[in-house]
């Protein structure tokens, strides 16, 4: 099946400073990625979906300027967590939507990135 | 909004018994249903789909069943293995739309 790389899959940052998240397409061109958060024994919770090369769009409740979204490519979107506090300590996952065909509807999703801001 | 809900939320069977999760979704507009296991520390792995058009599909010892009158889906597992042991999402979304996922079923398989 389709590939989504995540980097890192691990980052510990201090508190206060920024972390930056990739996460990659490897063999299809993603028109559409999606950025999860999750906690421990939870469901996975929405932040933002991105669409390349326009604005990201944010579910209710997550601050789009500490979590900001690029999609600047068809294969590329960043999460960076800016001026981190432990409480962002988290599981972020992206996931991709491949635009090709009858599975243009099918969503892969990375290994997740732990985070932790100490 | 959209909602989905899963059931049942933990789940022991043993070793090559089957296992079966239901889902409900209240979005009728949804055409497309994924599943995916997460085993843990890592991220949600694709194992089985079904669109609208499709009332049933079979993949190995999995299969999902669509009802799209009654608004549910179900994932079935049968002659399960321990490493089947994760967390199992639903989910559901209309098309080029976010998923909307359930809330997980912790899946044990008991040698």
């Amino acid at each position: 099946g389709a590939v989504v790389s995540q980097h890192p899959s691990w980052v510990i940052c201090k508190s206060g400073t920024s972390v930056k998240i990739e996460c990659r397409s490897l063999d299809f061109q993603a028109t559409t990625m999606f950025w999860y958060r999750q906690f421990p024994k939870q469901s996975l919770m929405l932040m933002a979906t991105s669409n390349e090369g326009s604005k990201a769009t944010y579910e209710q409740g997550v601050e789009k300027d500490k979590f900001l979204i690029n999609h600047a490519s068809l294969t590329l979107s960043t999460l960076t967590v800016t001026s981190a506090h432990p409480e962002d300590s988290s599981f972020y996952i992206c996931s991709a939507r491949g635009g090709w065909g009858s599975s243009g509807n099918t969503i892969y999703f990375g290994e997740g990135s732990w985070l932790t801001v100490v | 909004g959209e909602n989905v809900e899963q059931h049942p939320s933990t789940l022991s069977v043993q070793e090559g018994d089957s296992a079966v999760i239901k889902c409900t979704y209240s979005d009728s507009a949804s055409n497309y249903f994924p599943w995916y296991k997460q085993e843990l520390g890592k991220g949600p792995q694709l194992i089985i789909d079904i669109r609208s058009n499709v009332g049933e599909k079979k993949d190995q010892r999995i299969a999902v069943t669509l009802n799209k009158t009654a608004k549910h889906f179900s994932l079935h597992i049968t002659e399960t293995q321990p490493e089947d042991s994760a967390v199992y999402f639903c989910a559901a979304s209309r098309r080029s739309y976010k998923l909307i996922f359930g809330s997980g079923t912790r899946l044990l398989v008991r040698p």
